[in-house]
């Protein structure tokens, strides 16, 4: 079943504890990202990637780092966790951008929790 | 930073009742998405358009790109308790070659 798959799925921390969501796609899809969905904002990208060792800030990288050394993973890591970064995550992964009419298939998000 | 602005933020109606749902922005969008999520789950992809003034029909689902394409619209005929959910659109601009999301309609359809 082709697919975009999130770990964790729920997690609560605390403040400066270092965490890795990781994600991972079937698809052989050359594009990745990661958004935060927070309530009245809608969806926001956090990093992309074009393909593998090709990243590039979105909208909101303050305070996250990824990687992209496989095609199908693409882990968002959280060096110094804090309470704004409380939020729902979502990746998601496409063919590639083609216009912006490709297809974006999203993991099933991980609720984060900073304290 | 582009916004797509979406209204109502939130809907609460009876099944079979009929609704319309906004997405509206300043900017032009080369393409429009969009997608509906459920809880607990990511957002899935019900159309594109592409064309000024297109409309796509998906069953009791009519989407419409403005003349302009800077703004669309859904349209629900009949509503049922399925549908309920987050709507985002979702545009595409071209000078900065990525994908904005709206700020999102939740849907609330009661039996």
């Amino acid at each position: 079943e082709a697919q975009v798959t999130q770990n964790p799925r729920y997690l609560i921390t605390v403040t400066g504890k270092k965490l890795t969501v990781t994600c991972s796609q079937n698809m052989n899809h050359e594009y990745m990202s990661w958004y935060r969905q927070d309530p009245g904002l809608g969806l926001r990208q956090i990093y992309y990637s074009m393909n593998v060792e090709v990243t590039d800030k979105g909208d909101v990288p303050e305070g996250y780092k990824v990687s992209r050394k496989e095609k199908r993973n693409f882990p968002l890591i959280l060096e110094s966790p804090s309470p704004n970064q409380t939020s729902l995550y979502f990746c998601a992964s496409s063919v590639g951008l083609a216009g912006g009419i490709a297809e974006q298939y999203f993991g099933p998000g991980t609720r984060l929790t900073v304290t | 930073t582009q916004l797509l602005e979406q209204s109502p933020q939130f809907l609460s109606i009876q099944e079979g009742e009929n609704l319309t749902v906004y997405c509206n922005s300043s900017s032009v969008f080369s393409s429009l998405q969009w997608y509906r999520q459920e809880p607990g789950e990511g957002p899935v992809l019900l159309v594109t358009v592409v064309t000024g003034g297109e409309v796509k029909k998906l069953k009791r689902l009519t989407f419409q790109f403005g003349d302009a394409r800077k703004d669309s619209s859904l349209h629900i005929t009949a509503a049922q308790p399925g549908d309920t959910g987050l709507y985002l659109c979702a545009g595409w601009n071209t000078g900065f070659q990525k994908l904005v999301f709206g700020t999102g309609t939740r849907l609330l359809v009661s039996p």
